[in-house]
C-alpha cells in the first residue's frame, strides 16, 4: 500500500459544479496535510493545509480531514476552467522523531466550459 | 512576499557534461528540498537539508550531490549527465521540517 494515494483521474466536472478530490494515507500518526495545485510545466502551488479533524474553508476551497478514516479531501466550489490542473495531496509522516513529506501522485482535474 | 528563487530557469547541456542548479529559499526558511519531475510524472523527491545538514535522501543518483550553505541557499551538482536527466528540477523550502513546503519556479534541464 502506498503511503499517500490519490485517484489519478482525470476527474471531469462541468463549469460551476463542485469538484471533489480525495486522498488517503497509511500512517495513522500523520498530523499535517497539504493540497497543492500544479499547472502543466509549472511548479506546485500550496493552496490549502489542514491539521485538525473537520473542515477548513478558504474562498472556493474547502479541505476536509477525517483522521479516523485516514482521508483528506479538497472541495472546489463553483469550478472554473482555470481550475483545470493536477492536484497533489501531501502528508507529513513522523517516524522516530523524523519527518517525511510524502506526495501523492496527483489527480488531474478538468473543468469543462 | 519573497519566494523561492531558482537559477538558472533553463539549462541546456550535452551528455557527460556537468551542471549546477541553485536554490535560494524564502528568508528565514531553514529547510530545503530538491525534486525531479519528468514529463507527465509527479515530482520525485531527491534530497533535503535542514539547518545545513542532509536530513533525508530519496531517489538521487550517485552522480548527483547537493549541499546547503551557511546562508541556507542550496546547490544541486549533477555530473556525467545522461539523456534521462532531462526534467524539471524543483527546489522547495520550509520553516522547519514539519511545515508546508513552498516551491520555486523550477529549472528546466535539457540534455542533448
Amino acid at each position: 500500500q502506498k503511503e499517500v494515494e490519490q485517484n489519478s483521474g482525470p476527474l471531469s466536472v462541468p463549469e460551476g459544479a463542485i469538484a471533489s478530490l480525495n486522498c488517503t494515507y497509511s500512517d495513522r500518526g500523520s498530523q499535517s496535510f497539504f493540497w497543492y495545485r500544479q499547472y502543466s510545466g509549472k511548479s506546485p502551488e500550496l493552496i490549502m493545509f489542514i491539521y485538525s479533524n473537520g473542515d477548513k474553508e478558504d474562498g472556493r476551497f474547502t479541505a476536509q480531514l477525517n483522521k479516523a478514516s485516514q482521508y483528506v479531501s479538497l472541495l472546489i466550489r463553483d469550478s472554473q476552467p482555470s481550475d483545470s490542473a493536477t492536484y497533489l495531496c501531501a502528508v507529513i509522516l513522523t517516524t522516530s522523531g523524523t519527518y517525511k513529506y510524502i506526495f501523492g501522485t496527483g489527480t488531474r482535474l478538468k473543468v469543462l466550459a | 512576499a519573497a519566494g523561492v528563487i531558482q537559477s538558472p530557469r533553463h539549462l541546456i547541456k550535452e551528455k557527460r557534461e556537468t551542471a549546477t542548479l541553485k536554490c535560494y529559499p524564502i528568508p528565514r526558511h531553514d529547510t530545503v528540498y530538491w525534486y525531479q519531475q519528468g514529463p507527465g510524472q509527479d515530482p520525485q523527491f531527491l534530497i533535503s537539508f535542514y539547518e545545513k545538514m542532509q536530513s533525508d535522501k530519496g531517489s538521487i543518483p550517485d552522480r548527483f550531490s547537493a549541499q546547503q550553505f551557511s546562508d541556507y541557499h542550496s546547490e544541486l551538482n549533477m555530473s556525467s549527465l545522461e539523456l534521462g536527466d532531462s526534467a524539471l528540477y524543483f527546489c522547495a523550502s520550509s520553516l522547519g521540517e514539519d511545515q508546508p513546503q513552498h516551491f520555486g519556479d523550477g529549472t528546466r534541464l535539457s540534455i542533448l
